[in-house]
């Protein structure tokens, strides 16, 4: 069982539509990141969220942590191609940061 | 600085050979992570350290699996013997601490026939 489950695990839609990825554990974090890989690289930070109920926004990407930070969403408005990618949930229960099995999203021009 | 840096790249080895893996991290950075990717299991933690200081290591599946870090700049993940299951990409990461931003290498990509 993972620590961190991702739903769904596989995404394809067309440009310009929304769309929201989960990520969800039975644990409490005291903060959780959210990363996007791109094939042959290593993922890169997009966000950390701290505060219970937090939303935060970087462009057209929203993040929020739920309320009793078990879990977090990832939404995108008007989804572009280059949003293509592996988004990875994390969390360091003991300092070892952990992460989900990843949403990986395809947008099609 | 030139972010962590790990080779090689690639790597394509005889199964029952050994193969070492090789990072250096972030200078200034006191953790760092290994992790395998693979399609079926994710992106799974093998082992990370804290001040060179092996912290858990219940992540390496078995005995054939052993990393060091003998200074602050370089750590090797070897596999000996390797099997064809073994074949993943293995990465390395640094951070400051354990639980904020983890710094990832671009990967070594292993394939063990």
């Amino acid at each position: 069982t993972q620590l961190l489950e991702q739903s769904p695990q596989f995404l394809s839609i067309q440009e310009g539509e929304n769309l929201t990825v989960y990520c969800n554990s039975s644990s409490v974090f005291s903060s959780l990141q959210w990363y996007r890989q791109e094939p042959g690289e290593g993922p890169v930070l997009l966000v950390t969220v701290v505060t219970g109920g937090e939303v935060k926004k970087l462009k057209r990407l929203t993040f929020q942590f739920g309320d009793a930070r078990k879990d977090s969403s990832l939404h995108i408005t008007a989804a572009q191609p280059g949003d293509t990618g592996l988004y990875l949930c994390a969390g360091a229960p003991n300092n070892d940061m952990r992460f989900g099995a990843g949403t990986r999203l395809t947008v099609k021009p | 600085d030139a972010g962590v840096i790990q080779s090689p790249r690639h790597e394509v080895t005889e199964m029952g050979q050994e193969v070492t893996l090789r990072c250096k991290p972030i200078s200034g950075h006191d953790y760092l992570f290994w992790y395998r990717q693979t399609m079926m299991r994710g992106l799974e933690l093998l082992i990370y350290f804290n001040n060179n200081v092996p912290i858990d290591d219940s992540g390496m599946p078995e005995d054939r699996f052993s990393a060091k870090m003998p200074n602050a700049s370089f750590s090797t993940l070897k596999i000996q013997p390797s099997e064809p299951r073994d074949s993943a990409v293995y990465f390395c990461a640094s951070s400051p601490t354990g639980w904020t931003e983890a710094f990832f290498g671009q990967g070594t990509r292993l394939t063990v026939v």
